[in-house]
């Protein structure tokens, strides 16, 4: 079993729309959590990080629930230039693992 | 933003033939990661560093080794290329063990073994 599990996707939604995604992590002892953003051919780069209560940046939602373990990310009034592949990411043994990733799409 | 360099960023090599990947940051960070991306994947980690001659492998290994002799150099070599390390090979830093600030990625090496 994959230690972080993701729908591949695609999501397409138009401009302004709200689209919402999860994950699941196998490791119940896994130690913190993130969102990384990838767009196409390029490097991975932090989005946000996690944290239990939930938290928010700006358009970006992220929500984290150990019991299930699953963690979420909603975006809010999408734009074009969100258009990526979100990685979900879980550090386990203060190695970080990487989820396959979830390719959203937002056409106008 | 580029305090993290790999080179060479595009390499066709045959197969049985040695490979070697070299990142360079100037961050002075203690963490350096090899991980190889595929399709369906994800990222998957190779090795890593914990400082100047400390190593350790990660959960894909085999075929790989690296070192570190230098705080700004981590080397990743191919012993003997196999066509099933065509790959994408991403190099990261951390400044910390536990990664809260995030990885900071190089722009990656597309390995071809034909």
């Amino acid at each position: 079993r994959k230690e972080v599990e993701q729908d591949p996707g695609p999501f397409n939604v138009p401009e302004g729309a709200t689209v919402a995604f999860n994950c699941t992590y196998s490791n119940s002892a896994s130690q913190s959590f993130f969102w990384y953003r990838q767009d196409c051919r390029k490097e991975p780069k932090l989005l946000m990080s996690v944290y239990s209560s939930g938290n928010e940046d700006g358009r970006f939602t992220a929500q984290l629930n150990r019991a299930s373990q699953y963690i979420s990310l909603l975006i809010r009034d999408s734009k074009l230039s969100d258009s990526a592949t979100y990685l979900c990411v879980v550090l386990n043994d203060y190695k970080l693992s990487f989820g396959a990733g979830t390719t959203v799409t937002v056409r106008a | 933003d580029a305090g993290i360099t790999q080179s060479p960023r595009h390499k066709v090599t045959e197969t049985g033939t040695p490979v070697t990947l070299r990142c360079h940051q100037t961050e002075n960070h203690r963490y350096m990661y090899w991980y190889r991306q595929d399709p369906g994947h994800g990222l998957r980690l190779i090795h890593y560093s914990y400082g100047v001659k400390d190593t350790d492998k990660g959960e894909v290994s085999d075929g790989y080794s690296v070192s570190r002799s230098k705080t700004e150099d981590f080397l990743l070599t191919l012993e003997s290329a196999t066509s099933s390390q065509t790959s994408v090979y991403f190099c990261a830093i951390s400044e910390s063990r536990q990664g809260e600030y995030g990885y900071t990625f190089g722009s990656g090496t597309r390995l071809t073994v034909v």
